[in-house]
């Protein structure tokens, strides 16, 4: 059974802080999926990253795939209230089905 | 657009008894997947179906099945409910010209509540 571990599990900061969270596995996937999740709603796509050492930039999020597509990390510059949720890693285990492996989840808190 | 539209929002049910969750992928999308979230975890890949053919299944006893209909919209059935079945069903769907896992459009998720 493949698992992702996400770390840390809670985060707690103030506005304008930088963060960074860690999504580890031992299995390797074809490409590494971001979400973020709101309460009562559900998960939205917030990147994908597919090529090894790929780093893809959203805004303020920086998302990186590891060399060796068994690992991956989400940091934000500058925090603001407004990323406060939770955010999940997903591991595409193949090209030919939807499933996907989650992570364990990192909530995040942002204070002004 | 609509986006994926779930239903029942909340239920409760006792052990024992049996559930119907229902969803409704965005327009044009052939592909519907079902995850089971319980409080504190990610969520678990529970079944996708693409053109009404069961194309994955994840590790869930038999007493989870679902269907996809013509009109591409999807239903999850969990029998002889148990306490542990509580959690945030969701559903996703996705476009119809991949082969595999893209970009998933998840639903707001059914709460099931089970006494």
């Amino acid at each position: 059974t493949q698992l992702l571990e996400q770390s840390p599990q809670f985060l707690s900061i103030q506005e304008g802080e930088n963060l960074t969270v860690y999504c580890n596995s031992s299995s390797v996937f074809s490409s590494l999926q971001w979400y973020r999740q709101e309460p009562g709603e559900g998960p939205v796509l917030l990147v994908t990253v597919v090529t090894g050492g790929e780093v893809k930039k959203l805004k303020r999020l920086t998302f990186q795939f590891g060399d060796a597509r068994k690992d991956s990390s989400l940091h934000i510059t500058a925090a603001q209230t407004g990323d406060t949720g939770l955010y999940l890693c997903a591991g595409v285990e193949s090209r030919s089905t939807d499933k996907l492996i989650f992570g364990t989840g990192t909530r995040l808190q942002v204070f002004p | 657009d609509a986006g994926v539209t779930q239903s029942p929002t909340h239920l409760i049910k006792t052990r024992g008894q049996q559930v119907t969750l229902r969803c409704s992928p965005i327009s044009g999308h052939k592909s519907v997947s079902w995850y089971q979230q319980v409080l504190g975890q990610g969520p678990q890949f529970i079944f996708q179906y693409y053109e009404k053919e069961e194309r994955g299944r994840g590790n869930f006893p038999d007493r989870f099945s679902a269907r996809q209909f013509p009109n591409y919209s999807s239903e999850l059935n969990v029998n002889a409910l148990l306490l542990g079945d509580s959690a945030l069903y969701l559903c996703a769907s996705s476009l119809p010209s991949r082969a595999g896992a893209g970009e998933l459009f998840f639903g707001e998720g059914s709460r099931l509540t089970v006494l």
